[in-house]
C-alpha cells in the first residue's frame, strides 16, 4: 500500500524555539496533505489542509502564523511550529490521499511526538 | 458540526472472544466511514472503509457495518488475538464540499492471552 513517512519521529525542544516536521509521500504524489494533532486520550483533530503550490487552509482556532505549512512539492509537506510552548506538546500526524483527490482513502504517517520543555 | 462518539472507551477480553466496537455520528450526511487501528505512539493503519452507499465491508476477521440513517457503525472482530490489542478509531468523512475526516476518541482494546 501507499507509504507516508514523517521526520523526525520524536523531538524535544526548549520553549520559544521552532520545530519543523516533514511529511513525505514515498511512492505516490499528493497534491493535498492533511495535518492532525492528537492530545493524550483525545481524538485526532484536523489542523490544516496543505495544498501543493498554494496556501494551506487552516481549521478554526488554529493559528496560521504559529503553525506554518509549506507544501513545496508533490511529495513533501512541512509543518513548522514557531515559538513552541509546552501546550504545543502533542502527537502530530500527517496524511495524504494517494491519488491526490480528497475523496480517496487517506494514508497516515507514523506521527511525530513533540515535547516542549 | 459533526461529532463522533465511540463506545466503549476501553475493552478487555480473553483471547478467542468475538467482540463489537461501536461508533456513532451526529450528522448523517457523510461521504464514507473508516475504521483505523493505532498502536501506542504510532500512526494509523486503515482497516476498513465503507462508502455511504454501502452497508458493510469485510476483511479477514473484521467486519464493519454502516447504518447511515441512524448514524451508527460497528466493527466486529472475530476470534480475537493478543495481536489485535490496539486503539481502534472510527472516522467519518463529510459529504458535499466538506471532505474532512472527523475522528472519535477511539476504543482501547486489550486481548489477554
Amino acid at each position: 500500500g501507499a507509504v507516508v513517512s514523517q521526520h523526525p519521529s520524536r523531538v524535544i525542544c526548549k520553549s520559544g524555539t521552532s520545530v519543523k516536521i516533514e511529511c513525505r509521500s514515498l511512492d505516490f504524489q499528493a497534491t493535498t496533505m492533511f495535518w492532525y494533532r492528537q492530545f493524550p486520550k483525545q481524538s485526532l483533530m484536523l489542523m490544516a489542509t496543505s495544498n501543493e503550490g498554494s496556501k494551506a487552509t487552516y481549521e478554526q482556532g488554529v493559528e496560521k502564523d504559529k503553525f506554518l505549512i509549506n507544501h513545496a512539492s508533490l511529495t513533501l509537506s512541512t509543518l513548522t511550529v514557531t515559538s513552541a510552548h509546552p501546550e504545543d506538546s502533542s502527537f502530530y500526524i500527517c496524511s495524504a490521499p494517494p491519488s491526490g483527490g480528497v475523496t480517496d482513502t487517506q494514508y497516515f504517517g507514523p506521527g511525530t511526538r513533540l515535547t516542549v520543555l | 458540526k459533526q461529532e463522533v462518539t465511540q463506545i466503549p472507551a476501553a475493552l478487555s477480553v480473553p483471547e478467542g472472544e468475538n467482540l463489537v466496537l461501536n461508533c456513532s455520528f451526529t450528522d448523517s450526511a457523510i461521504y464514507n466511514l473508516q475504521w483505523f487501528r493505532q498502536d501506542p505512539g504510532k500512526g494509523l493503519t486503515s482497516l476498513l472503509l465503507i462508502q455511504s452507499s454501502q452497508r458493510e465491508q469485510t476483511s479477514g476477521r473484521l467486519n464493519a457495518s454502516l447504518d447511515k440513517s441512524s448514524g451508527r457503525s460497528t466493527l466486529y472482530i472475530a476470534a480475537s488475538q493478543p495481536g489485535d490489542s490496539a486503539t481502534y478509531l472510527c472516522a467519518v468523512k463529510g459529504g458535499g464540499s466538506n471532505y474532512k475526516l472527523t475522528f472519535g476518541k477511539g476504543t482501547l482494546l486489550t486481548v489477554n492471552p
